[in-house]
Parts: C-alpha cells; structure tokens; sequence
C-alpha cells in the first residue's frame, strides 16, 4: 500500500550548516508532495509543495524537489537559523480511491540549530 | 484573515467521561479534518468531512464521533474518554476536492489529558 519513509531524528545542527531531511514514498500513482513544519507550541503550517514530477517547491529558503525515479522528497536548505528549529512532516496526497484523497504524515524529524 | 481555531485549548477530563473538542474555520472550505499527534506516530487520521452532513472514518476512529451540520464546524466527540486517547487533537481544513492538490490549512491544536 501507499506509504511514507522520513528520515528519523533528531537532527542537531550549528547555525549556517546545510540540513536535509529524507524522504521517500511508495505509491501506485504519482502524489502531490507536501513539506509541512511544525514550531514549538504551535499547529502545522505548509512549508512548501510540489504536485507532479521535477517540479521543485521553496520556501524561506528551503527546497525540494519532486523526484518521479527515486520516489523521493527531500527538503533541503543551504544555511539553516535558529529560528528553524522546529519538527518538520514530508506528507504524500495519496489517492485512496475515486476522488478521495489522503494526506499521510511521515513521523516528523525535530530539528534543533544551535547558534 | 480567514483562520481556523479550536477550543479549548488544553482540556483535562477524567476517565469515561463525554468531552467535545471545537473546530471552526472561516476559510469557506469544504473539507475538514481531524488527527491526533502522539510521539512516534505522527499525524494520524480520525474523521473528515466533505461537505455538510458528510463524515467518514480514518484511521483511527474507534472512540470518535464527528458531525456535520454546517460548513464551518466540525466538532470532534469522544464518547467516553479513555487514558489512551490522551493526546495533542489537529483540526484541518482544505478546499479543491479531488483535485489531488489541496492544501491543507491546521488549527492550533487541542492538548488533551484523560486521568
């Protein structure tokens, strides 16, 4: 069945150190892929997103792209701040038949940056 | 600004006892969702909702109840609180059905304690 692989934390960094997070997915189609983030205390909020192959998705300074060969999502970013210390979700849009759709979370990855 | 927000925020009950957690959204969106966040699991499915009067089950819906009697509630039921529903409550929103590529919006969540 669908599912989703992230790359389990946590993930400890210095200030401008580049990060990525892994992420892999199996799925009989080709979902729409979602990097959510998730700061303390706080709800979920979309980070960036990417709905069909090669396409890359960026957002304060964060990217991944849409790799159709590899099924993978990772996010990346070249010089992480403290301020991005946070728990971060790769979520595939799995289709669970017809016209229903379903987001499935991967377990997060904490990520704490140290200045 | 459109927005979508719970209440209560924290809410301690005890064991066996009914408890409603509120979600409301001025998105105008017809699909809401409810999932639970607990350490190890991430995010996971309740209910959702398509539009006024529809519910469906998730994943883990056993102990839930939802409904649907307008577009901008949805409130979350737990029939009779049990110690393992103790958990962090999401409510979320989205429009596009069936689309493949919506984006969903997430309140500020619900910390739930069942003693």
């Amino acid at each position: 069945g669908d599912s989703v692989t992230q790359m389990e934390g946590p993930v400890t960094l210095s200030e401008e150190a580049f990060l990525t997070i892994n992420c892999t997915y199996t799925a009989t189609g080709y979902p729409s892929l979602f990097w959510y983030v998730q700061y303390p205390g706080e709800g979920l909020q979309l980070l960036l997103k990417a709905t069909k192959a090669d396409d890359k998705g960026s957002n304060k300074g964060f990217e991944a792209t849409y790799r159709k060969e590899t099924t993978s999502f990772h996010l990346e970013k070249g010089s992480v701040q403290v301020s991005d210390s946070a728990v971060y979700f790769c979520a595939p849009l799995f289709n669970s038949g017809g016209s229903n759709y379903k987001l499935t979370f991967g377990k997060g990855t904490l990520l704490t940056v140290n200045p | 600004d459109a927005e979508i927000t719970q209440s209560p925020r924290h809410k301690i009950t005890e064991t066996g006892r009914q408890v409603t957690l509120a979600c409301h959204q001025t998105w105008n969106h017809n699909n809401m969702f409810w999932y639970r966040q607990d350490l190890g699991h991430g995010l996971r499915l309740i209910h959702y909702s398509y539009g006024v009067h529809d519910t469906n089950k998730g994943e883990v819906s056993d102990g839930y109840s939802v409904s649907r009697s307008n577009t901008e509630d949805l409130p979350l039921t737990l029939e009779s609180a049990a110690s393992s529903q103790t958990s962090v409550y999401f409510c979320a929103s989205s429009d596009l059905r069936g689309q493949g590529v919506q984006t969903q919006y997430f309140g500020p969540g619900t910390r739930l304690l069942v003693l």
